[in-house]
């Protein structure tokens, strides 16, 4: 009874391409976030949703556009890939999205740009 | 800027000894503090939390230590088992910003040797 999944758990594409990855929570949370691990390990939000709504849109290129059709799943979709955007990203939610909330992660999916 | 730093990527203590990992941060508007635990290809995990107004929480064998004037964090592991091999992430956040987010550090690996 996985608590946040996403998918795909791997993905390898050109560069140029677009593409999505999609997450749910089945935890009942008002909020979900994004993060990207980058080759430095270092893990930093990118985006955060709560009740659908946008509330945290840190410093990310536009290429990067996150959509929420209900609580339940917020997806990640990417324009035009770039080498740079090779990483691991991880989705997560947290119960009402305060900044002391658990958050729990999903295992994330492994972004490879060639 | 990285307000979270852990200065040790990793660590190797014998199983029944004590793991230490510390945590350094600059952000003095910081008040909650959380420590995360990672597998390889699994999201990171909630493992404990402190807020600015203890010095210390402990959960089985796990202890957080927070030292406000040093802008520091440690969590203890005692005894270290084998299964406690993964990476460590702290986190920090400001209550009550309204921002939703944590700010992590880039992780200790720790391998406990059996």
């Amino acid at each position: 009874d996985t608590a946040v999944s996403q998918t795909p758990k791997y993905l390898v594409t050109q560069m140029g391409n677009d593409k999505s990855i999609k997450c749910e929570q089945n935890l009942g949370h008002d909020t979900m976030y994004w993060y990207k691990q980058d080759s430095k390990k270092f893990l930093k939000i990118m985006f955060s949703y709560n009740n659908k709504e946008l509330i945290i849109n840190e410093t990310v290129p536009n290429r990067f556009s996150p959509k929420s059709p209900d609580k339940a799943h917020l997806n990640l979709h990417i324009n035009s890939l770039e080498l740079g955007d090779s990483a691991v990203y991880f989705c997560a939610s947290s119960q009402r999205g305060s900044s002391t909330d658990t958050q729990y992660f999903g295992p994330g999916t492994r972004l490879t740009v060639l | 800027d990285q307000q979270v730093k852990q200065n040790s990527p990793s660590l190797s203590v014998q199983e029944g000894r004590i793991s230490i990992l510390n945590c350094d941060y600059t952000n003095s508007m910081f008040d909650y503090f959380l420590w995360y635990k990672k597998y390889p290809a699994e999201g990171p995990t909630f493992l404990i939390s402190i807020s600015s107004i203890k010095d210390k929480n402990e959960d089985g064998r796990f202890t957080v230590f927070l030292n406000k004037s040093a802008k520091h964090l440690s969590l203890h592991i005692v005894p270290s088992q084998p299964g406690d091999s993964a990476v460590y992430f702290c986190a920090a956040s400001i209550s009550g910003s309204g921002t939703y987010k944590y700010i992590f550090g880039t992780g200790t690996r720790l391998k406990v040797l059996a």
